[in-house]
């Protein structure tokens, strides 16, 4: 089975800081995601990346940036945290664009 | 904008029950469509992937069909646990992408 593995589950942090939220997954997968789901607001797409040093902005990439420097691994970076940044994030990768998407267990991140 | 719906929002029904779960979505050109199951707390898990150019798909207990002209798609559990407890999710993919625009999600109860 296709493993997509979050470095992180629990993760509190202050505001400013710079957080690094890191996804890796084991089966040579082409695309990669990330997402924010919240109460209410659902699951939110913040970027995507097709390939290896490619990436797209999502629905709300305001605030954070990537970086896939190797095929097998997707960051996501808040480069000064805030409080409205607290969330569930979670990290997904498909083959291609016509097969399914495999999620990650998630990194619940606190910011005060 | 693809908008997807899950009615009902919440649904609990006692254990051996058959119950059906439904989603809707506004744009029916669509290339796939896919189930998750959501525990409390962790990520996503996939379900069943379902391709626009079929009408069905089935794993286990589980049955999913997808009527895209109609933009309705089902989720069929059969003799339901309360293992079976979880959030159930819809996304449809479309677009060159494929990329998934998720429901708000059923919470499904089964009581023992």
């Amino acid at each position: 089975d296709v493993k997509v593995t979050q470095s992180s589950r629990y993760l509190v942090k202050r505001t400013g800081e710079k957080v690094f939220l890191e996804c890796v997954q084991d089966m040579d997968h082409e695309n990669m995601f990330w997402y924010r789901q919240d109460p209410g607001l659902g699951l939110r797409l913040i970027y995507f990346s097709y390939d290896v040093k490619m990436k797209e902005k999502g629905d709300i990439p305001e605030g954070y940036s990537v970086s896939r420097e190797k095929k097998e691994r997707f960051s996501l970076i808040l480069e000064s945290a805030s409080t409205n940044q607290t969330s569930m994030y979670l990290c997904a990768s498909r083959r291609g664009r016509d097969y399914g998407y495999t999620f990650g267990s998630g990194t619940r991140l606190t910011v005060v | 904008k693809q908008e997807v719906t899950q009615i009902p929002a919440a649904l609990s029904v006692p254990e051996g029950e058959n119950l059906v779960l439904n989603c809707s979505f506004t744009d029916s050109a669509i290339y796939n469509l896919q189930w998750f199951r959501q525990d409390p707390g962790k990520g996503l898990t996939s379900l069943l992937l379902i391709q626009s150019s079929q009408r069905e798909q089935t794993s286990g207990r589980l049955n999913a069909s997808l009527d895209k002209s109609s933009g309705r798609s089902t989720l069929y559990i059969a003799a339901s646990q309360p293992g079976d407890s979880a959030t159930y999710l819809c996304a449809v993919g479309a677009g060159s992408a494929r990329q998934l625009t998720f429901g708000s999600g059923t919470q499904l109860t089964v009581l023992p």
